[in-house]
C-alpha cells in the first residue's frame, strides 16, 4: 500500500458544480496534513491545512478522518480557476516522512 | 519580492556533468527542501536542512548534496549526471519543523533539469 494515496483523476465537472477528493494515507502516527494545489509547469502552493476538527475556507472545506486515516477537500461553486492539480500532503513529524500525493487534477469546464 | 527563488529555470547538460542550481529565500526560515518532480509529477523530498540537522531521503543517490553557505541558502550540487536525473528539482522553505509538526512549505519556481 503506498504511503499515501490520491485518485489522480481527471475530474471534469462544469463550473458552479460541488466536487470532493479525497486523500488516504497509511502511516497513523501522522500529525500534519495539508492540500497543496499546482497549475501546470507551476510550483505548488498552500491551499490550506487540515485540523483535526475539519476547517473551511471560503468555497473550500477540509476534512480529517483519524479512524479511517483520510482528509478530504470539499470544493463549493467551482470556478474555472480552479482548474489545477490537488496534492495532499501528510507528514509523520519527521522531514523524512514528508509524504506528497500523486495528485488529482481537476479541470472545470464553462 | 519572490519569497523562493531559485536558478537556473531551466539547465540543459551532458550526462556525466557536475551541475548546481540555487536556492534562495527571504522569509526568514529556519528549514529548507529540496524536492524532485519526476515525468509523472510525483513530488518527493530529497533533503530537509536546518542550521542544525540534515536529514536526507535514503533513496536519494550520494551523487546529489546539499550545500548551505547560510540560513537564506541551500544549494543542492549533482555529480555525474544521469539520464534519470531529468525532473523538475523545487525548492522549498518553512519555519522549523518542531514538535508541532511540519509547517507551511513555501516553493521556489522550480528548475527544469534536462540530462542528454
Amino acid at each position: 500500500r503506498k504511503e499515501v494515496e490520491q485518485d489522480p483523476g481527471p475530474f471534469n465537472v462544469p463550473e458552479g458544480a460541488t466536487v470532493a477528493f479525497n486523500c488516504t494515507y497509511s502511516n497513523s502516527a501522522s500529525q500534519s496534513f495539508f492540500w497543496y494545489r499546482q497549475d501546470c509547469r507551476k510550483e505548488p502552493k498552500l491551499l490550506m491545512s487540515v485540523y483535526s476538527s475539519g476547517n473551511e475556507d471560503g468555497r473550500f472545506t477540509a476534512q480529517l478522518n483519524r479512524a479511517s486515516q483520510y482528509i478530504s477537500l470539499l470544493i463549493r461553486d467551482s470556478k474555472l480557476s480552479d482548474s489545477a492539480t490537488y496534492l495532499c500532503v501528510v507528514n509523520a513529524r519527521s522531514a523524512s516522512k514528508i509524504i506528497f500525493g500523486s495528485g488529482t487534477r481537476l479541470s472545470i469546464r464553462p | 519580492d519572490t519569497a523562493v527563488s531559485q536558478t537556473p529555470k531551466y539547465l540543459v547538460t551532458q550526462m556525466g556533468n557536475d551541475k548546481s542550481i540555487k536556492c534562495e529565500q527571504n522569509l526568514g526560515h529556519d528549514t529548507m527542501y529540496w524536492y524532485k518532480q519526476d515525468s509523472k509529477k510525483f513530488l518527493k523530498i530529497m533533503f530537509s536542512y536546518n542550521n542544525k540537522e540534515l536529514i536526507i531521503n535514503e533513496t536519494v543517490p550520494n551523487r546529489f548534496s546539499p550545500k548551505s553557505p547560510d540560513k537564506a541558502h541551500l544549494n543542492l550540487h549533482i555529480n555525474s549526471l544521469e539520464l534519470g536525473d531529468s525532473a523538475v528539482y523545487f525548492c522549498a522553505s518553512s519555519q522549523e519543523l518542531s514538535r508541532l509538526g511540519l509547517q507551511t512549505q513555501y516553493f521556489g519556481p522550480g528548475t527544469r533539469l534536462l540530462v542528454l
